[in-house]
Order: C-alpha cells, then sequence, then structure tokens
C-alpha cells in the first residue's frame, strides 16, 4: 500500500517532553498539510508544505511547534515543552497539485496524549 | 472566510433506513466541497466531491450529495444505511487561498440501529 503513513499510531508522553511525529506522503506528492484534530471536534489545519518549503502556518501553531520538510519527501512534527492541551490526533496529509485538483489523502493518524 | 457547519452532531436511523446528514457553507469564492467519512482511530478517506461541476455529486459505497447554491448546502444522503456506515462524517470546503487547506466542519456521528 503507497498511502500515507504516519508514525507513531499513538504516542504517551508526560508534560514538558518533546515529541516527534513523521509523516511519509503518497509518492511524488508535492503537498503536505498538518492538521489536529481534538476530540469531537473536526480536523483544524496547522501548516503545509510545497515540496521542502513550508508555505503557511496556521496561529494555533504555537512557538512550541516546528514543522520540516526535508528534501521534499517525508515531514516531521516537532512539540517541545508538551502541555496537557496538546492531547489530540495529529493528522497528515498530501496531494499532487494538477490543473487546480488538490484533493487531499490522510494519514492514519498519530493518537498523543500528555499527561 | 469559508466556513462550514454541520447541523446535528449525532444522527440514528435504522438499518435501511434513509441517511441525510446536514452540510451549509459560506464562502466567499466558488466553493469546492468535500464530505470525509472516519472510523474510529483512523484518518479521514474521501466519500465524494463537489469541484463546480455536476450539483449532484455521487461517491463511494452509496452515498452521494448535492450541491445547492442558492441554499449554500452540500447535504449527504444514502437511500439505505448498513451497519458499516457508522461512523463520523466530516463536510469541508476549500479554502480561497491556493494552499488547498481545508476547513472542517465539526462532524456528525452517525449511528446505525439494526
Amino acid at each position: 500500500d503507497t498511502g500515507v503513513s504516519q508514525n507513531p499510531r499513538h504516542k504517551i508522553t508526560k508534560r514538558g517532553q518533546n515529541v516527534t511525529f513523521r509523516c511519509d506522503p503518497i509518492s511524488e506528492h508535492n503537498r503536505l498539510y498538518w492538521y489536529r484534530q481534538t476530540l469531537g471536534q473536526g480536523p483544524e489545519f496547522l501548516t503545509y508544505f510545497q515540496n521542502e518549503a513550508q508555505l503557511e502556518k496556521s496561529r494555533l501553531l504555537s512557538d512550541r511547534f516546528s514543522a520540516e520538510r526535508p528534501k521534499g519527501s517525508f515531514s516531521t512534527l516537532e512539540i517541545q515543552r508538551t502541555e496537557q492541551g496538546d492531547s489530540a490526533m495529529y493528522l497528515c496529509a498530501s496531494s499532487l497539485v494538477t490543473n487546480g485538483n488538490t484533493e487531499a489523502f490522510f494519514g492514519q493518524g498519530t493518537r498523543l496524549t500528555v499527561v | 472566510a469559508q466556513s462550514v457547519t454541520q447541523l446535528g452532531s449525532h444522527v440514528s436511523v435504522s438499518e435501511g433506513a434513509l441517511v441525510l446528514l446536514r452540510c451549509n457553507y459560506s464562502s466567499s469564492v466558488p466553493p469546492y466541497l468535500f464530505w470525509y467519512v472516519q472510523y474510529p482511530n483512523q484518518g479521514l478517506q474521501l466519500l465524494l466531491k463537489y469541484t463546480s461541476a455536476a450539483t449532484l455529486v455521487k461517491g463511494i459505497n452509496g452515498f452521494e450529495a448535492e450541491f445547492k447554491k442558492s441554499e449554500t448546502s452540500f447535504h449527504l444522503t444514502k437511500p439505505s444505511a448498513h451497519m458499516s456506515d457508522a461512523a463520523e462524517y466530516f463536510c469541508a470546503v476549500k479554502g480561497s487561498s491556493n494552499t488547498g487547506k481545508l476547513i472542517f466542519g465539526q462532524g456528525t456521528t452517525l449511528q446505525v440501529k439494526p
């Protein structure tokens, strides 16, 4: 299967610790998105990359959050000094932009629990 | 700015009954609209999308949605519910910028009773 892959699927961490998530998009997809989904809510946009360039960041993305996409392939999302409010599902999606088509394919997400 | 409102956070139907999940949007430009389904602890799967072609859009698993500009609606329907349709459903609109980011509604949980 060559869908969007996210690792780990689940992460439990203590408050104050740093965590890093990885997303492997569909091969050749030039756009990669990160969303956050809290319980009972729809996903909220965090940031996106066009190839290796990070082009937009939501104001939800505080200074403790950083995302990278070296070489325009996989991406990592790091959260420093985690807080209980960071507990959520973090979803990655990728798309291939051609002729305005921006259908996004989502991974299965990483569920973060901060205790 | 774009936004989506899903009316009804929980919908319960009997197996075999009509499924109707409501979505209203707000958009300053002609919208691209989507319906996604999410099963527990899973990512989102695209059911269908409207991209300014036919107003009646057919998707996977027997779902369809009709774009009504006059009502700013994009309701999701299925003639006959199956137990396997029980999941959370999200309506989304593509943001007005060229980023491709999606703006989601809060979701509707569909319960299917035997």
